[in-house]
Formats: structure tokens, sequence, C-alpha cells
């Protein structure tokens, strides 16, 4: 199973919206409404930001919003803060009943 | 408050073993799947291994079939990771993770442990 395809970094200044996007197939992204995100600063516990595509957990920002077309999911966060800044990782579930994560994305708040 | 406490990580040579647990508390544990996942040093999350919280199936990456085994004693709330046959590129920090929905969902992770390092080496 590949991993899903994210860019690399991405960059924003405070108050600006950015967009990460979160590539797959038929098999994963575009055959299922299961694609969650996460926030990652290093050294802590991944944290739940997106589910089910557009879903956010109790407790995260209405910042934080999620889509998908296609086999191409996407993470928008709107009104960049500081404290946004860290790893973000696409997953999805599979056909194959696993999970693939994506490359993740690093985000700089300028 | 969920906690997922994880330990057994260490040094171990190519070609060893190591056993992982994750001590699950503040919910149900028999009632949710959950998962291992890894961080190598410098890379990106990958998903190791899932054990269905209705029937306990279990589901692993092609990385790690038929070298590791999840498992879960429900009396003790606690998640394993029996790792044989270890390579180099099985270093790495190892989380537990819960499972949002109950019994099988769509494995996204609403609680994770602080990790575990497992370093493989000669």
């Amino acid at each position: 199973q590949s991993a899903l395809t994210q860019p690399a970094s991405v960059s924003g200044s405070p108050g600006q919206s950015i967009t990460i996007s979160c590539t797959g197939t038929s098999s994963d992204v575009g055959g299922y409404n299961y694609v969650s995100w996460y926030q990652h600063h290093p050294g802590k516990a991944p944290k739940l930001m997106i589910y089910d595509v557009s879903n956010r957990p109790s407790g995260v920002s209405n910042r934080f919003s999620g889509s998908k077309s296609g086999n191409t999911a996407s993470l928008t966060i709107s009104g960049l803060q500081a404290e946004d800044e860290a790893d973000y990782y696409c997953s999805s579930y599979t056909s194959s009943s696993t999970l693939v994560f994506g490359g993740g994305t690093k985000l700089t708040v300028l | 408050e969920v906690q997922l406490l994880e330990s057994g990580g260490g040094s171990v040579q190519p070609g060893g073993s190591l056993r992982l647990s994750c001590a699950a508390s503040g919910f149900t544990f028999s009632s949710y799947a959950m998962s291992w996942v890894r961080q190598a040093p410098g890379k990106g999350l990958e998903w190791v291994s899932a054990i269905s919280g209705s029937d306990g199936s279990t589901h692993y990456a092609d990385s790690v079939k038929g070298r590791f085994t999840i498992s879960r004693d429900i009396s003790k709330n606690t998640l394993y990771l029996q790792m044989n046959s270890l390579r180099a590129e099985d270093t790495a920090v190892y989380y537990c993770a819960k499972d949002r929905s109950g019994g099988w969902g769509a494995l996204h992770f609403d609680y994770w442990g602080q990790g575990t390092l497992v370093t493989v080496s000669s």
C-alpha cells in the first residue's frame, strides 16, 4: 500500500488561509469517506483534527475544515495562528481493511 | 479521562524480538478497535496493525505481516505488539492509538499514547 501524496511543505502568514492536499486512489481516498487529518507537534502525540472527511471532533477549532473530491482530500486552515505550525498527516481507510497515511506536510507560519 | 501508556521499547539486535504493551484506562477497552502506529526517525507516520473491538480480528500492514502480532488482554485493559525478526527499518517510535468508533470502524484515532522508542541495531 503506497502512502498518500501530500506536499512536503506549505506556509502562510498569520490570518491567512492555507490548504493541504492529500491524493490517493479509488481504493482508499476515493472509495471511502474515511479520511482523517492529524496535527503533530514533534515530541507530542498526534491530535485528530478532522475525521470522516469533514467532521471536527469536539474541541477542535472551526478554523479547521476538510473536504474531498474524487481521489483527493483537502484540509483547510483559516485565520492561521502561530500555534498551527506543525506537521499535518492525512490518512484513509483502504479496501484491504488497512490504513494508509500521507507522507506528511510541514506547515510554517511566517 | 482516557489514558494510553506504552512500555517495552528498547534496543535490540537485528533478528531479535521485543514485546510492546499499552495500558489503557478511562474507556471500555473491549469495545474499541486499537492500533499501533509508528514513526521512524525523520519520517512520517505509518500504520502498523489494528485489532477490532467487536470480534478481535487483526489486521496488518504489509511491511510487518508475518513478523508482528497484535493482541489484547481485556481483563488487564492492555494492548500488545509482539515484534519478531526485527529489522533496522523497524526502528521507530511506536504509538498505540484508540479508534474513535466502537467495534471496527474507519481507523480514525481520537487518543494516542506518548510513544515508546524501538531501536534495532547491531
